[in-house]
C-alpha cells in the first residue's frame, strides 16, 4: 500500500498569512494527489486534484503543486473561513490512502 | 444540484450486519464510478470499496475484504454497502461519494454520512 505521511499534524496560523501543507508518499504516485478541506461536523470537500488543477468554486487563493512523491498545499493569505482539518489522499492505485490531516487553527 | 443522502447507520452488536444505502441525485448516476469513505472518530478519512459504473469491477480495502460488499442499481439511483461480521474498528461516518468517470480517482461530491456503532 501506499503511505501518505502529510505535514505538520497541525499549525496557528494568523489571517492573512501565508500557509504551506506537506504531503510525502511512499511511492511516486504521477501525479494523482487529491486535496480536500474539512470542517468539523461536514463531509470533506475536494479543493484540488491531480495535484495542481483548482475546483470550480473554490477560491484562488488555494493552490497546489509538486511531483513524484512530495507535493504541497498553500494558501497564499489564510482567511477566516479557511481554518478547518486539510487532508491529501493519492489516488495512484489501490487502496486509496489518506494522510492523517492538517489542522490549521487560529494563532 | 448534486445529492447523495446516505441512511441505514445504526448501533449494532459485534459480529452483526447492517445494510447502508445511498440516494443520488443531480447528476447521471450510471455514467460516475462510486465508493464509500468512512471516518472513525477523531481520525482521517479512509476509503472503503468502490464499483465501477456498470457494477462489473468492484474494490475493497483490506480489511472489509470478505465482511463488506458494494453494490448498485442504477434504475434507483442507488449506492449500497453490506456490513457483515461487524467490529469494534468499523465503528466510523460512512460516507457516499462520486468518484471518477474514467482515470484517476477524485471524490467531488459527498454526502452528509451516516453513523455506524458497533458496541455490545
Amino acid at each position: 500500500d501506499i503511505q501518505v505521511t502529510q505535514s505538520p499534524s497541525s499549525l496557528s496560523a494568523s489571517v492573512g498569512d501565508r500557509v504551506t501543507i506537506t504531503c510525502r508518499t511512499s511511492q511516486t504516485i504521477n501525479n494523482y494527489l487529491n486535496w480536500y478541506q474539512q470542517k468539523r461536523g461536514k463531509a470533506p470537500k475536494l479543493l484540488i486534484s491531480a495535484a495542481s488543477s483548482l475546483q470550480s468554486g473554490v477560491p484562488s487563493r488555494f493552490s497546489g503543486s509538486g511531483s513524484g512523491t512530495e507535493f504541497t498545499l498553500t494558501i497564499s493569505s489564510l482567511q477566516p473561513e479557511d481554518f478547518a482539518t486539510y487532508y491529501c489522499q493519492q489516488s495512484d492505485r489501490a487502496p486509496l490512502t489518506f494522510g492523517g490531516g492538517t489542522k490549521v487553527e487560529i494563532k | 444540484e448534486v445529492q447523495l443522502v446516505e441512511s441505514g447507520g445504526a448501533l449494532v452488536q459485534p459480529g452483526g450486519s447492517l445494510r447502508l444505502s445511498c440516494a443520488v441525485s443531480g447528476f447521471t448516476f450510471s455514467n460516475y464510478w462510486m465508493s464509500w469513505v468512512r471516518q472513525a472518530p477523531g481520525k482521517g478519512p479512509e476509503w472503503v470499496a468502490n464499483i465501477k459504473q456498470d457494477g462489473g469491477e468492484k474494490y475493497y480495502v483490506d480489511s472489509v475484504k470478505g465482511r463488506f460488499t458494494i453494490s448498485r442499481d442504477n434504475a434507483e439511483n442507488s449506492l449500497y454497502l453490506q456490513l457483515n461480521s461487524l467490529r469494534a474498528e468499523d465503528t466510523a461516518v460512512y460516507y457516499c461519494a462520486r468518484d471518477k468517470i474514467e482515470g484517476a480517482t477524485l471524490f467531488d461530491h459527498w454526502g452528509q454520512g451516516t453513523l455506524v456503532t458497533v458496541s455490545s
